[in-house]
């Protein structure tokens, strides 16, 4: 069963949008951790954020925001008021500490961001 | 900044060559990986490291081979390369304790003619 689910496949907004990817994440844990990651065109992934299972506190970092809700096991990510730099694909990841916190990532979204 | 190098970024070999493609990184993790990826598409795990010594397969099954006799050092070997290995491999490293995230190199892109 797929642990970490991205069900958007592509997505592709005009600049200036809001856009929200999607992230499921399945897990019987109760300690846990969940990573966003960008991987833009030149291929490396990049880190974004990390949430641990206890901590459902929204964050905000400038334009990009993580919605954490436990109740769904949902872990989404807003951008807003999207920009060409934006464009890249997006993964989300999930992590268990008693599975010696080994990583397991969704399938991935490709964010395109049109001017 | 992460510091995790891999080398080479791009390589296009013919049938039957051995191939390592090299991974290095300068933050005294103990944590190393292997993922196989297509262009934008999902990860796989095909290799891990827990410290020197400690080499383990991954999810996706793979003709690679691994070694991590230094800490810093974790190459992977494809003894005779196949065009199914045509990929693009990314290394990564991570601290043992905890859940910290992930450092990714830039990824070796390999074709295989």
């Amino acid at each position: 069963a797929q642990k970490v689910t991205q069900a958007q496949t592509e997505i592709s907004v005009v600049e200036k949008e809001d856009v929200t990817l999607d992230c499921v994440y399945e897990t019987r844990d109760t300690t846990y951790y969940l990573f966003w990651y960008k991987q833009p065109p030149s291929g490396e992934l990049v880190f974004l954020i990390r949430r641990n299972s206890f901590d459902e506190q929204n964050e905000i970092s400038g334009r990009y925001s993580w919605n954490f809700q436990k109740s769904t096991s949902s872990f989404n990510f807003t951008i807003t008021a999207s920009q060409v730099v934006d464009s890249a694909v997006y993964f989300c990841a999930l992590s268990e500490v008693d599975n010696f916190n080994k990583f397991y990532f969704g399938s991935g979204t490709k964010l395109n961001v049109k001017p | 900044e992460a510091d995790i190098y891999q080398t080479p970024r791009y390589l296009v070999i013919g049938t039957g060559k051995k191939i390592t493609l090299e991974c290095s990184q300068t933050m005294g993790h103990d944590k190393m990986y292997w993922y196989q990826q297509d262009p934008g598409m999902e990860l796989h795990l095909i290799h891990y490291s827990y410290g020197v010594n400690s080499t383990e397969k991954g999810d996706l099954s793979s003709e690679s081979t691994v070694s991590r006799i230094r800490t810093e050092h974790f190459p992977l070997t494809l003894e005779s390369a196949r065009p199914s290995h045509t990929s693009q491999y990314l290394c990564a490293s991570s601290r043992l304790a905890g859940a910290g995230e992930l450092f990714f190199g830039e990824g070796s892109r390999l074709t295989v003619l």
